[in-house]
């Protein structure tokens, strides 16, 4: 158990429909990965936060949006959702920022666009 | 933008055999990280390379790591089923962690 946990961890929705993933970073870490992993994109980084503020962006669409919390929680949305947006989205957490610490992955929440 | 490439892609090999999965990057880093994934699961670090030269082994596995030729190996020692996942190695630039493409590794007994 990395001690980073997501919900929900199987979601299954329709297309145009718009969902939240919720991510709780382990205790102490203040950074925030958002990573997506399909079978033909491998593992895309989408964002990161650190102490609430956005500090880095990947390939995320406009369709997506991310926030963290004053409590460190971290939510992305995902709107007007297209099959393709089905992957298993992962959140990672990180004591610092750039810190050379490793980051720890959370198990995932597997989202089905249908 | 800053590619990690490894290299092989897919590797089955028997059991008892050695091998090396190599993680090419295009950025000067010296922060260096090894990861394995089982099916369906998360992703569990294994190694932190922080400094040319660095060397750590655990079990089976070795991982080094050469700044100056901006590669990273993952060398496996007499290879047990138990080693068979993905391996994924992903560059520190300090703004964002970069992955490679990952190395499927079948252990055949």
């Amino acid at each position: 158990d990395s001690g980073v946990t997501q919900t929900p961890k199987h979601l299954i929705t329709a297309t145009g429909q718009r969902v939240t993933l919720r991510c709780s970073p382990r205790s102490g870490d203040l950074s925030v990965y958002w990573y997506q992993q399909s079978l033909d994109q491998g593992l895309q980084f989408l964002i990161q936060y650190y102490n609430g503020e956005e500090r880095a962006k990947g390939n995320i669409l406009e369709r997506f949006s991310a926030q963290q919390f004053p409590d460190l929680h971290s939510e992305l949305n995902l709107s007007s959702l297209e099959l393709g947006d089905s992957a298993l989205y992962f959140c990672a957490s990180q004591r610092g920022a750039g810190s050379g610490n490793t980051i720890y992955f959370g198990e995932g929440s597997w989202l089905t666009v249908v | 933008e800053l590619k990690v490439e490894q290299n092989p892609l897919f590797l089955s090999m028997q059991e008892g055999k050695n091998y090396t999965i190599y993680c090419n990057y295009s950025t000067t880093s010296d922060r260096l990280y090894w990861y394995r994934q089982d099916p369906g699961k998360s992703l569990e670090s294994l190694f932190v390379l922080l400094s040319n030269g660095a060397v750590k082994q655990e079990g089976r596995l070795m991982a080094s790591l050469d700044t100056k030729a901006r590669l990273s190996t993952l060398h496996i020692t007499a290879a047990v089923h138990d080693l068979s996942a993905t391996y994924f190695c992903a560059v520190d630039t300090g703004n964002q962690f970069y992955f490679g493409t990952g190395t499927s590794l079948t252990v055949i007994p």
